[in-house]
């Protein structure tokens, strides 16, 4: 397996505009995280989904942020409309199961809205 | 809500002397996960303690997860060069089940 993969790697906006982001987990794996790292805030989850289902999407900062998971091989995160303090490394991870198993991340999408 | 504090935010060494990153949770954790994130690269997992008191040993790496379970430790012993990274800790919460890591800790190590 190619693991976890996230597209694009690079993505550089304008303020405004919508952003998509991309994840394709490993095949098998039920549950799927979208994290956001900053230097000030560090590893932050926004939203995991179990068997393409959202279960906690308290982590979502606001409403221009929503993710979704239309089958178990695809994920989006998207932002729209984008804005500066979105700038960021979003990563993805997949898992099997939730409890005491080791999350696998993408190589994560560094986003910068200007 | 659930935090996980992790001391220092950064440490710098010189190669061949020990480093010690240490993860403290305002709650009880059902485990902790430890992971290293290469300089632009993603994290990726080390480790993971399940019982009070474990202690785990990955040839220079010591893990330990608190009697509470609401702290763990990282232990390298003689660094090198390519310890070089972030490493961060994780933890479950035995009331959510969400997966909170804290600040990470910062090695830098001079040859």
């Amino acid at each position: 397996d190619a693991g976890v993969i996230q597209s694009p790697r690079h993505e550089v906006t304008e303020m405004g505009q919508e952003v998509t982001l991309r994840c394709k987990p490993i095949s098998g794996h039920d549950y799927l995280f979208w994290y956001r790292q900053t230097m000030m805030r560090g590893l932050e989850l926004l939203i995991y989904f179990n068997n393409n289902v959202p279960i906690d999407d308290s982590g979502m900062p606001e409403d221009r942020f929503s993710a979704k998971m239309p089958n178990a091989s695809f994920s989006t995160l998207k932002i729209q409309p984008s804005e500066p303090r979105d700038s960021a490394v979003y990563f993805c991870a997949s898992s099997l199961g939730v409890v005491a198993v080791e999350a696998f991340f993408g190589q994560g999408t560094r986003l910068t809205v200007v | 809500g659930q935090q996980v504090m992790q001391i220092p935010q950064y440490q710098h060494v010189q190669e061949g002397e020990d480093f010690t990153t240490y993860c403290n949770s305002s709650t009880t954790l059902s485990n902790i996960q430890w992971y290293k994130q290469r300089p632009g690269g993603h994290p990726v997992f080390l480790i993971q303690l399940v019982k009070s008191g474990e202690v785990k040993k990955q040839k220079r790496l010591t893990f330990q997860f608190g009697e509470a379970k609401k702290n763990s430790s990282l232990h390298i012993t003689a660094t090198q060069t390519t310890d070089v990274g972030t490493y961060f800790c994780a933890g479950m919460s035995s009331n959510t089940g969400k997966l909170i890591f804290g600040q990470g800790t910062t090695l830098q190590v001079k040859p």
